[in-house]
């Protein structure tokens, strides 16, 4: 049973950095193939995708984003980790993370966890 | 930048059906991949490569595609179908994404 939790502190100020955990079962991601993606929604609006981590630490990033994000892993404790610097209001959401089915080297997210709620505020 | 566009909101008789579109300039020669969201819930995936539909989907959600359009039909609506729906698909730079989203209220 494929199953993700994310982690990570409520509330956040400007200017920190947010960082949020992406614990993970019934999968490993040092099986071939394997990938977990990072993706937000701010309240009422739609999904954001954020970063890829794969199995061969390949890492991917939203465009408009990528300087303020970092995405690793550690399979030992079959966990992602996602930092994103100089936090604003604007990145109030609900952060989700997901395992990604892999199709013509992108695909789709077949597995999502319940989602974290973050709130940037002073 | 690259913009998956869908309606938002379409509203629909119980027992009707329900069709969503999903439009860009071009759709990257990618699939396009449909997710339901209830409120408070995660998004669960419907269709993905354009037509094919997960286990345990009833089959009354099916998707198609054109170069520049996914559609999601929903036939014979019921009420636990009202809900916020999201396409997703990829730009030519080969980043994920989604598009804006749609209400559907089932009457």
């Amino acid at each position: 049973q494929v199953t993700l939790r994310e982690s990570g502190p409520a509330l956040v100020k400007p200017t920190q950095t947010l960082t949020l955990t992406c614990t993970f079962s019934g999968f490993s991601l040092t099986t071939n193939k394997m990938c977990v993606s990072w993706i937000r929604q701010p309240p009422g609006k739609a999904l954001e995708w954020l970063a890829r981590i794969d199995w061969d630490d390949d890492k991917y990033y939203s465009t408009s984003l990528r300087a303020r994000l970092t995405i690793s892993k550690d399979t030992s404790k079959n966990q992602v980790v996602l930092r994103m610097s100089d936090m604003d209001p604007a990145d109030t959401a609900t952060y989700y993370c997901a395992r990604v089915v892999l199709v013509n080297e992108l695909g789709y997210f077949d597995y999502w966890g319940l989602g974290t709620p973050v709130t940037v505020s002073s | 930048s690259y913009e998956l566009t869908q309606p938002p909101s379409v509203s629909v008789s119980p027992g009707q059906t329900a069709r969503i579109t999903c439009s860009a300039d071009a759709l990257a020669k990618q699939y396009v991949y449909w997710y339901q969201q209830k409120p408070g819930q995660a998004p669960v995936v419907l269709i993905y490569k354009d037509v094919e539909r997960p286990s345990g989907i009833p089959e009354r959600f099916s998707g198609s595609s054109s170069e520049t359009t996914g559609t999601l039909t929903i036939s014979g609506v019921q009420a636990e179908d009202e809900a916020d729906y999201y396409c997703q698909s990829a730009d030519i730079s080969g980043t994920y994404v989604f598009g804006t989203g749609t209400k559907v209220t089932v009457l």
